[in-house]
């Protein structure tokens, strides 16, 4: 089945210690987006790939980084990671069809839960 | 940029009852979604939606642009139903995005 995959599903890393989540994809959409989820609030978007267009989030801090090596993988790279860092990161996918972006079904991984020692 | 409110936070009902949750934003959009969430994180799409109403199975999600209002309906709930419901539109303003409610945590007892 086509589907979005994270992995892993739960990391743990130490502060300050680099960590990286991955997504991949079988839809073959060309829109990829990172989204962050702390405890109890509404999902955050950090960025999004629109093809290998990369767009960041003004508020996304600069310890957040991106790479879309091909179509269908994003990675999401935290080079320092801080204790308010641990949250849950969910990676989404939408195809990008001619009309109003953001009107497209956003098709989301299960996510990963980062906890930061 | 848009805003987004849902009611109720939390809703407790027991099986079989009609439940509705509600989203009203502030800013016209092109569509909206409807998304659940349950415990362990994944989110599912429910529905996209930019006019009238969709069905899919008990879910029932409906859209009044010019009151710029939403409901998610489900009939005949069932304790699988439990989830947190969110909504979210495009964040509008020039920025990219989705806005999310907060979410509507859903609990339905046998």
């Amino acid at each position: 089945d086509a589907m979005v995959i994270q992995n892993p599903r739960y990391q743990v890393t130490q502060f300050g210690k680099p960590v990286t989540l991955s997504c991949s994809q079988t839809l073959n959409h060309n829109v990829m987006y990172w989204y962050q989820q702390k405890s109890s609030q509404a999902p955050k978007l950090l960025f999004h790939y629109y093809d290998k267009d990369f767009n960041n989030e003004a508020d996304t801090p600069d310890n957040f980084q991106s790479r879309r090596p091909n179509t269908s993988f994003c990675f999401l790279d935290i080079r320092s990671p801080g204790l308010g860092d641990a949250a849950m990161y969910l990676c989404a996918t939408s195809r990008e069809v001619v009309g109003p972006r953001w009107s497209n079904e956003q098709f989301f991984g299960p996510g990963t839960r980062l906890t930061v020692l | 940029k848009n805003e987004v409110e849902q009611s109720p936070q939390n809703l407790t009902a027991q099986e079989g009852e009609f439940i509705t949750i509600n989203c009203s934003y502030s800013v016209g959009i092109s569509a909206l979604h409807w998304l659940q969430q349950h415990p362990g994180g994944g989110i599912v799409s429910l529905f996209m939606l930019s006019s009238g109403k969709k069905k899919h199975g008990r879910l029932i999600a409906t859209i009044n642009i010019q009151e710029k209002h939403s409901s998610l309906h489900i009939t005949a709930s069932h304790p699988r139903d439990s989830a947190v419901y969110i909504c979210a539109v495009p964040t509008g303003g020039g920025a990219d995005g989705l806005t999310f409610g907060k979410g509507t945590h859903l609990i339905i007892q046998p």
